[in-house]
């Protein structure tokens, strides 16, 4: 079936440096790419969404980045802080499949110091 | 956002025991889902909870097995029903956002060890 996956099982950052999370998507029909955060211990967290229509998308520190042509997803994290650390999972959803999400593999951010 | 608590937040049980994990929600909703994630992985849905109507399940999960039910806008149960190692994993339960139904909020799980 359709599926979601991620490039790198864990991304080693220095504190303070820009983090690039990086999924490919199969699911050329989804209308919605939506990036999470799991802490240890904790349920998943809504980061930043971005409607297929869209290639750009900007929050606070997060910037998510849609390339339709090679179905590839990434989340940017600027100025990385120790509270980054968690697992990321990207996420997507199509139109008609009652808000049903098809989850990543998930990818573990670890700030150094 | 939605606030949502689960109980128990973990539990250890012996195989061949059923377990029912509660999720509770401080308002309204639509749409609940539950979720499976199994140690160190990704999520998985198993089920879709109706208001109302029989859940609607994931290809890979059954009634038998993860029974479910919502018997109203804030609340929901999922039973572990003759439980096996396997399912030891983090069950959670979610809720998706008035207007943004792909904007899901999750509760924080229920860790589940099957001895």
């Amino acid at each position: 079936g359709e599926s979601v996956g991620l490039h790198l099982p864990t991304l080693s950052v220095q504190e303070g440096d820009n983090s690039i999370i990086n999924c490919a998507y199969s699911n050329s029909a989804s209308d919605y790419f939506i990036w999470y955060k799991q802490e240890s211990g904790k349920g998943p967290q809504f980061i930043i969404d971005i409607r297929s229509n869209m290639d750009k998308r900007q929050g606070q520190r997060v910037t998510v980045l849609l390339n339709k042509t090679v179905k590839h997803l990434s989340l940017q994290i600027a100025a990385t802080q120790p509270g980054d650390s968690a697992v990321y999972f990207c996420a997507e959803t199509t139109t008609g499949t009652a808000s049903k999400l098809t989850f990543g593999t998930g990818t573990r951010l670890q700030v150094t110091l | 956002s939605a606030v949502i608590s689960q109980k128990p937040s973990r539990d250890i049980c012996q195989r061949g025991t059923s377990l029912t994990i509660q999720c509770q929600v401080d308002s309204q909703v639509t749409m609940m889902f539950w979720y499976r994630q199994q140690p160190g992985q990704s999520l998985t849905l198993i089920a879709t909870a109706n208001q109302g109507s029989e859940a609607t399940y994931e290809s890979g999960f059954v009634i038998d097995k993860f029974p479910i039910s919502r018997p109203n806008l804030t609340f929901s149960t999922l039973t572990v029903s003759n439980m096996s190692p396997e399912d030891s994993s983090i069950y959670l339960c979610s809720v998706s956002g008035e207007g943004r139904p792909h904007e899901q909020y999750f509760g924080p799980g229920t860790r589940l060890t099957v001895t």
